[in-house]
């Protein structure tokens, strides 16, 4: 069966700090990856998705992330953090049929210090 | 373009009652997607509707059902409310295309006393 881990539940740095948020799924296929944030009462907006060609994506708000088929990771990553960014990240990989039944990672709670 | 709504946005039911919550999806989009989100089991697939038809379904009792009407707009109900049920349901909304991006809306809070 898919799933998804995000070993880290909550994360602290300081702003303008570097960041990378681990993801690793299990998928038989080749995966469709995704990483979704949503702040506190909101829905969740997609920063940036794996589909194929490329392994390393740009995304939106400066976020990157890089596919790794062998060690089956989709880690994200951010050069300096503001303090806009603290909000829960998912990591989500596109499973079943038709590929819209989303498995979605437990999540990382980012908190950013002054 | 208008992104995925959702109605209500917050409800407050007592247990045994039923609900009905509402997703209207972006404009062109016939695929949609319900999830349930609580802070014990995280986000859970709930069951996927496109072109009026339930493609696929999570693994949840059958007391969650929804519903896709011609325009794509969807409906999930859940009948004889549990404790458990309180959470946030998130609807999502994409083109059909395999690996396509799903766009969620702000969801339905619901809280069962």
């Amino acid at each position: 069966a898919q799933s998804v881990t995000q070993p880290d539940i909550h994360i602290t740095v300081s702003e303008g700090a570097s960041l990378e948020l681990r993801c690793n799924y299990s998928y038989g296929a080749t995966p469709y990856l995704f990483w979704y944030v949503q702040s506190p009462g909101q829905g969740l907006q997609l920063l940036l998705k794996y589909f194929s060609g490329d392994t390393l994506v740009q995304g939106i708000k400066g976020f990157e992330a890089e596919f790794k088929r062998s060690q089956s990771s989709f880690n994200l990553r951010k050069p300096s953090v503001h303090w806009s960014d603290a909000a829960e990240y998912f990591c989500a990989v596109g499973a079943g049929s038709y590929g819209q039944n989303f498995v979605f990672g437990p999540g990382t709670r980012l908190s950013v210090l002054p | 373009k208008a992104g995925v709504t959702q109605t209500p946005r917050y409800l407050i039911k007592t247990r045994g009652q039923q609900v009905t919550l509402s997703c209207s999806p972006i404009s062109g989009h016939r695929s949609v997607s319900w999830y349930q989100q609580t802070p014990g089991q995280g986000l859970q697939f709930l069951f996927e509707y496109f072109s009026e038809t339930q493609r696929n379904k999570g693994n949840f009792p059958g007391r969650f059902s929804g519903r896709q009407f011609s325009n794509s707009r969807s409906e999930m109900n859940v009948s004889t409310l549990e404790l458990g049920d309180s959470a946030l349901y998130l609807c999502a909304s994409s083109v059909e295309k395999r690996g396509e991006t799903q766009y969620f809306g702000p969801g339905t809070r619901l809280l069962v006393l």
